[in-house]
């Protein structure tokens, strides 16, 4: 399966910036994904990064909170603007090579928001 | 109702016993299905997916049921570092968007 590796690992942040969160897969994937997941809960799909088009965002996230880009098959970023407390999170991409195919997961970021 | 649930547990077991785990979806057009292992503050991990005549990988075996629209996760023989949480995963559509489970507890006590 592909390797996918996160920068940061983790950051402290304040609140009113934004972050940039860079995901890179070492090998072309169809599809790459954001989740979120707060403490003790499970994974919450932000979007889809779609190659050379807008992501697609699932209810509850919208494109200003959370631009993403995915230039190319094996990159993606995800920009966590106007940071709050609310949005201290660990924030996973993912990657897959297919529909029906199994999501990989990278290393995640741990961001804290002060 | 959530797409996908599952018992959280905690399910805390001794070593050597069988536990077993189930995860109900609502959408009866779900097209695929996984099981993944996630450790404390790290990422998770495919543990496997989950095929429709049912699957076994040494002491794990998952099975569907689509007419009860459930899937399963059984540990055989479990160990220490069976610890974890095990989320299952569903994908809804042609999309592959997964929605997760909230995921099971499992401590395997020595």
């Amino acid at each position: 399966s592909a390797v996918i590796s996160q920068k940061p690992s983790r950051d402290i942040c304040q609140r009113g910036t934004s972050l940039t969160i860079q995901c890179q897969v070492d090998s072309q994937v169809t599809m790459m994904f954001w989740y979120r997941q707060q403490p003790g809960q499970s994974l919450t799909l932000i979007a889809t990064a779609n190659q050379g088009s807008e992501a697609t965002y699932e209810s509850g996230f919208v494109i200003d909170k959370f631009p993403i880009s995915r230039p190319n098959l094996t990159f993606s970023t995800l920009t966590v603007s106007n940071m709050s407390p609310e949005d201290s999170s660990i924030y996973l991409c993912s990657a897959s090579d297919g529909v029906n195919q199994p999501q990989h997961f990278g290393d995640g970021t741990r961001l804290s928001i002060l | 109702r959530k797409e996908v649930e599952q018992d959280p547990g905690p399910f805390n077991v001794p070593e050597g016993a069988t536990v077993a785990f189930n995860c109900t979806y609502s959408n009866s057009a779900s097209q695929s299905f996984f099981w993944y292992r996630q450790d404390c503050r790290k990422e998770p991990k495919l543990l496997m997916s989950v095929y429709s005549s049912g699957n076994e990988d040494g002491r794990f075996t998952a099975q569907l049921n689509r007419a009860s629209q459930y899937i399963s996760l059984l540990i055989r023989d479990s160990k220490l570092s069976d610890s974890a949480t095990y989320l299952c995963a569903v994908n809804l559509n042609t999309g592959n968007q997964f929605y997760f489970g909230t995921g099971t507890s499992l401590t395997v006590i020595p």
